[in-house]
């Protein structure tokens, strides 16, 4: 049973605008969360990620909202730029050393121009 | 600098075949692991190791071995192929005294059996 869900297999977004990215997860003990980009014919590279202490983590573009009551977290990407048409990994793992990360199936953004 | 380097990136076997697929990091990372990526599901962990000659399983270990017999590699062997082994699957190597979200991961490799 997948403990990591992302249940928009795909997004497609206007360059510019913003997109958002869902995750949800079941296990109440994970306690370290991360996105992974994912380029075709290449492995996932780390985006950001956040821990349970916090509700927000910035960088750049990219923002991660995490709300532990609903066990849902987000993605924001402001503005989306065509190099960030890829699959998107919601992972997550039960403590911050923990190297054996659970992940979602992906979403795939599509930014058109 | 390579980072962590897979062979091969493409491979078709028939059922019942055995083979292996090489990972191997240049980092000094003592963790590394491997994933299968299935369409619909996400990267789920096979194997994993902390360090040389210490290995253990993951959530899906079921048909594969694994051994880490030095720090740069971790080979992952498949002993009798079956179809339902067909399957993306990525190594991945970070230090232990790290962070998870330094895991780098290698290209892949695309395994089909027939």
């Amino acid at each position: 049973d997948q403990q990591v869900k992302q249940n928009s297999p795909s997004l497609s977004v206007q360059e510019g605008r913003i997109s958002i990215l869902n995750c949800d997860y079941t296990n109440s003990m994970f306690d370290y969360f991360l996105w992974y980009k994912k380029y075709p014919a290449e492995g996932p590279t780390f985006l950001i990620s956040i821990s349970s202490i916090k509700d927000k983590n910035e960088d750049g573009r990219f923002t991660v909202f995490l709300n532990k009551s609903a066990k849902h977290l987000s993605l924001h990407i402001v503005p989306s730029q065509p190099g960030d048409s890829a699959v998107y990994f919601c992972a997550a793992s039960v403590r911050l050393y923990d190297y054996k990360l659970s992940f979602g199936a992906g979403t795939t953004v599509t930014v058109r121009a | 600098n390579a980072g962590v380097t897979q062979t091969p990136k493409f491979q078709v076997l028939k059922t019942g075949q055995s083979m292996t697929l090489q990972c191997a990091q240049d980092m000094n990372h003592e963790y590394m692991s491997w994933y299968r990526q299935d369409p619909g599901m996400g990267l789920r962990l096979i194997h994993y190791s902390v360090g040389a000659g210490i290995t253990d399983q993951g959530e899906v270990p079921n048909g594969y071995n694994v051994s880490r017999s030095t720090t740069e590699d971790f080979p992952l062997r498949l002993l009798s192929a079956a179809p339902s082994q067909t399957s993306v699957y990525f190594c991945a190597s970070s230090y232990t005294s790290g962070r998870t979200d330094t895991q780098y991961f290698g290209p892949g490799t695309r395994l089909t059996v027939l």
